[in-house]
Parts: C-alpha cells; sequence; structure tokens
C-alpha cells in the first residue's frame, strides 16, 4: 500500500514563527503536491514537485515555500507564520508516468491541522 | 480554466438508502479524468471512483456508481445501500491528460458533506 506520512496531526505556533511541515512517501512517487483544504473553498494546490529540486507554484503560492531534497521528501515552509495560514494542509503523491491501472491517482497524507494564533 | 462545482454543501440519507451527489466541472479540454474522493471524519483522503472521459460507460465500484454525461459536463456520484461508514466529505476533483508524462495537477470541488442517517 501507499503510504503518504505527515509529521505532525496537529500544530499550534505563534503569529511570525517560521514553520516547517514535513511529507514522505514511500512508493517512489515522482510527484508531491502540498495543498491547503479550507471549509466551503475545498482543496487549493499551494505547491508542486515533479522531481527532486524541481518545484512549481500553485494557484495559492503567497506566503509559502517548499523543498524537495530528496524525492521522497517535500516540505513546506511557512516563512512568517500568519493567523490566516490556519488551515488543514494535505500532502499528496502520485506517479508521473501513466501506469495502467494506476492512471494518475493521488495519495493523501493524513493532514496536519494548523492553527497559528 | 478548468473549474469543478458542487453544488450541495451537505447531503443526508438513511442508512441502506441510494443518494446522489452531483459535480458540474467547465472544460474545454477533450480527454480528462473525473475522480470522486472521499475524506472520512478525521482520516485520509481516498480514491472512490474515476471515470476517464474518452469512455462513454460508467465507472462503478461496487456500491459507488457515477453518471457521466460528457456533453453536459456533469459527474454524479450514486451510492447505493448507504452504509454508516459512507458518512465523510466527498470532493469531485478533476484533471487533464497529457501524454508520456504527466505533473496530474487536480482541480477540487469545495465537497459535499454526506451524514448517514441510522
Amino acid at each position: 500500500d501507499v503510504k503518504v506520512t505527515q509529521s505532525s496531526r496537529y500544530l499550534v505556533k505563534r503569529t511570525g514563527e517560521k514553520v516547517f511541515l514535513e511529507c514522505v512517501q514511500d512508493m517512489d512517487h515522482e510527484n508531491m503536491f502540498w495543498y491547503r483544504q479550507d471549509p466551503g473553498l475545498g482543496l487549493r494546490l499551494i505547491y508542486f514537485s515533479y522531481d527532486v529540486k524541481m518545484k512549481e507554484k500553485g494557484d495559492i503560492p503567497e506566503g509559502y515555500s517548499v523543498s524537495r531534497e530528496k524525492k521522497e521528501r517535500f516540505s513546506l515552509i511557512l516563512e512568517s507564520a500568519s493567523t490566516n495560514q490556519t488551515s488543514m494542509y494535505l500532502c499528496a503523491s502520485s506517479l508521473y508516468r501513466w501506469i495502467a491501472g494506476d492512471p494518475y491517482e493521488q495519495y493523501f497524507g493524513p493532514g496536519t491541522r494548523l492553527t497559528v494564533t | 480554466a478548468q473549474t469543478v462545482t458542487q453544488s450541495q454543501p451537505e447531503m443526508s440519507v438513511q442508512e441502506a438508502e441510494t443518494v446522489t451527489l452531483s459535480c458540474t466541472y467547465d472544460t474545454s479540454e477533450s480527454d480528462y479524468y473525473l475522480f470522486w474522493y472521499k475524506q472520512p471524519p478525521s482520516r485520509q483522503m481516498i480514491l472512490v471512483i474515476r471515470q476517464e472521459a474518452y469512455k462513454q460507460q460508467n465507472a462503478t465500484e461496487n456500491r459507488f456508481s457515477v453518471n457521466f454525461q460528457k456533453a453536459a459536463k456533469s459527474f454524479s456520484l450514486k451510492i447505493s445501500d448507504s452504509q454508516l461508514g459512507d458518512a465523510a466529505m466527498y470532493f469531485c476533483a478533476y484533471t487533464t491528460i497529457m501524454g508520456g508524462g504527466a505533473t496530474n495537477k487536480l482541480i477540487f470541488g469545495t465537497g459535499t458533506l454526506l451524514a448517514v442517517q441510522p
């Protein structure tokens, strides 16, 4: 089974702190994603990566950065946390190439609920 | 730009009954995938069912089936014989298909929270 893990289920940080959210997958997936989930807004893509050291902005990258030094690990960084970044953060991974039986499915981690006070 | 719309923020169904969750999308692409994901309370999001746009036959997975209307850009999920374990947030999602390799960004709807009444 594909396993995507996130470093924390719950996190409380203060405004202005630098926050690191870690995501690890064990299926050798090329693609990794960070989403933000808010009520009434669904999931919105923050950043994604299709290879080590490669990254692309998603729909809402402002206030965030990412790091992918190893294929299995994708980190989301809040440079200076703000209260409007209080949210649920979901990490996901997927294969880059279409493989029969597994077309484009993304596998999700359990999420990190971040509260910034 | 592609968009996905779920117009039912909340739905409720009696155990053993059937419920249909609605999803519409907008795209100018001819080839794409559509998905329904399930997010149970405090648990990981999992894929329920997927549909390839070029296939006319509606996908089914046990008690879950879809009604895919390509011309109408509609993709509804039907849950038959609803069970208490079906209670969850359900998200409709879309991705385009690119030949060779794909960084398959998903576009999600806003979700439908399904309650199952015993």
